[in-house]
C-alpha cells in the first residue's frame, strides 16, 4: 500500500538560509499534518491543511510558512534558519471523517550548522 | 487545552516478560482518540494501538493491550511477552476529532528497553 512520501530524507542547511520540505499524502487522503520533534523531544504540532485550505496552527514559527496544492500534496517553507530549527520533520495524512486514523511519512530531518 | 502525561522516562523489561506504560491526560472533551505511538531508533512513527474514547472494551492488538479507565483519565499500555524488537520511545497521543483539523498533542515518551 502507498505511504506517505517525505522528501528530502535529509537536508543540511547553514544558518540564515531557506529550506523546502515536501510531503505526498496518501492518495485520497485530503488532510495533511506537520509536525516538528527536536531531539529528544515529543512531536510538536505546527500546521495542518484540508482541502488545501489551512485548518489549524500550532507552534509555528512566523519564519515558516506551508500550502497545500492541488494534487493534495503540501511544502514547508523554512527561511532564515536557525540553529534551533535542528530537527525531524514529520508529515501525517488522513481522510477526514473517516475513523481511518492518521498515516505518518519517515521525516525529514534537518540539520541547520 | 489537553495534556498529555507519561511518568515514566525510561523503563526497561526482560525478554518475554510483561510490561506497563503509564499515562494519564486531561481533557474537558467527551469524545476522543487515544494512541500508542513506537518509534524505534529509525525514528519512524509507527501506530500500535488506538482507543476510541465511546468504547468501553479496551483496545488489543496481539500482544499490545490499553487499559482504558475514563474516569481516571489513564490510558495505559501493556505490551506482553516482550520482544527485542519492542525497543523504542513509546509517545502516548490524544486526539480530539475535528474533521480535517485532528492534531495529536503527544506526552513526552517513555524509553523502552528489552533485554536479552
Amino acid at each position: 500500500a502507498a505511504g506517505v512520501i517525505q522528501s528530502p530524507r535529509h537536508l543540511i542547511k547553514e544558518k540564515r538560509e531557506t529550506a523546502t520540505l515536501k510531503c505526498y499524502p496518501i492518495p485520497r487522503h485530503d488532510t495533511v499534518y506537520w509536525y516538528q520533534q527536536g531531539p529528544g523531544q515529543d512531536p510538536q504540532f505546527l500546521i495542518s491543511f484540508y482541502e488545501k485550505m489551512q485548518s489549524d496552527k500550532g507552534s509555528i514559527p512566523d519564519r515558516f510558512s506551508a500550502q497545500q496544492f492541488s494534487d493534495y500534496h503540501s511544502e514547508l517553507n523554512m527561511s532564515s534558519l536557525e540553529l534551533g530549527d535542528s530537527a525531524l520533520y514529520f508529515c501525517a495524512s488522513s481522510l477526514a471523517g473517516t475513523d481511518d486514523g492518521y498515516t505518518f511519512g519517515s521525516g525529514t530531518r534537518l540539520t541547520v550548522v | 487545552a489537553q495534556t498529555v502525561t507519561q511518568s515514566q522516562p525510561e523503563m526497561s523489561v526482560q525478554e518475554a516478560e510483561t510490561v506497563t506504560l503509564s499515562c494519564t491526560y486531561d481533557t474537558s472533551e467527551n469524545n476522543y482518540y487515544l494512541f500508542w505511538y513506537k518509534q524505534p531508533p529509525s525514528r519512524q512513527m509507527i501506530l500500535v494501538i488506538r482507543q476510541e474514547a465511546y468504547k468501553q472494551q479496551n483496545a488489543t492488538e496481539n500482544r499490545f493491550s490499553v487499559n482504558f479507565q475514563k474516569a481516571a483519565k489513564s490510558f495505559s499500555l501493556k505490551i506482553s511477552d516482550s520482544q527485542l524488537g519492542d525497543t523504542a520511545m513509546y509517545f502516548c497521543a490524544f486526539m480530539t476529532p475535528q474533521g480535517g483539523s485532528e492534531k495529536l498533542v503527544f506526552g513526552k515518551g517513555t524509553k523502552l528497553t528489552v533485554n536479552p
